[in-house]
């Protein structure tokens, strides 16, 4: 079966230090990696987004993330964390030569002030 | 100028009763979807429609229908409802069916009593 996994429930990190939230899959083909932020009572906000060329794709709020095709990972990272990172997030796939969106179970990141 | 809309934002009504959550989008955009988020976070995707036309219906019961007047508008009808159903669901469109980013409504709490 396709699946997205999340392996922390939480993340926490002191602010300023780097953070890093993971992010693995098994899917068919040649997946497209997404993720997800979502801010309490708030809806999903894109963040970032990997379809083809460089593994590492910047994103919004000083977000990055690396595609590494033989760990199948895609994790989330920020050089910095600020306490307003602290969210809900979220990792998604669209496997090759499919259309439906499997989100991860998402992970909540609690930036320490 | 909201980009995905979603109405009502709370809703809670007792079991056994019909109710209808609408979602309207202003970007153009030629898909729509509904996601059922439950109470330990986890997204699930339950219909999607392009152009107006079905096109993702997942393991969802009858009791819910997607009804899409025109490819700005996908509404949720549910019949019958059961406690089961409380969740947040959110409403989100795309450019296209190759769902490249998403994007969200602010979500509608459902408490059925």
């Amino acid at each position: 079966a396709q699946s997205v996994a999340q392996p922390e429930d939480q993340v926490n990190v002191a602010e300023g230090n780097p953070l890093t939230v993971k992010c693995t899959y098994s899917v068919s083909g040649n997946p497209y990696l997404f993720w997800y932020v979502q801010y309490p009572n708030r809806g999903l906000q894109f963040l970032l987004k990997y379809i083809t060329g460089d593994n590492l794709v910047k994103g919004s709020y000083g977000f990055e993330a690396e595609f590494n095709k033989s760990q199948t990972s895609f994790h989330l990272k920020k050089p910095s964390a600020l306490v307003s990172d602290s969210a809900l997030y979220f990792c998604a796939v669209i496997p090759g030569g499919d259309d439906k969106i499997i989100f991860g179970k998402g992970t909540r990141l609690h930036i320490l002030p | 100028d909201t980009a995905v809309s979603q109405t009502p934002k709370y809703l809670v009504t007792q079991m056994g009763n019909d109710k209808s959550i609408k979602c309207e989008q202003n970007l153009g955009h030629d898909t729509m979807y509904w996601y059922k988020q439950d109470s330990k976070k986890f997204l699930k995707i339950m219909f999607s429609y392009n152009n107006k036309e079905l096109i993702i219906n997942e393991t969802v019961p009858n009791r819910f229908s997607p009804k899409s007047p025109d490819k700005a508008h996908l509404n949720l009808h549910i019949n019958s409802l059961e406690l089961g159903d409380s969740a947040v669901y959110f409403c989100a469109s795309s450019t296209s069916t190759v769902t490249y980013e998403q994007y969200f409504g602010p979500g509608t709490r459902l408490t059925v009593t």
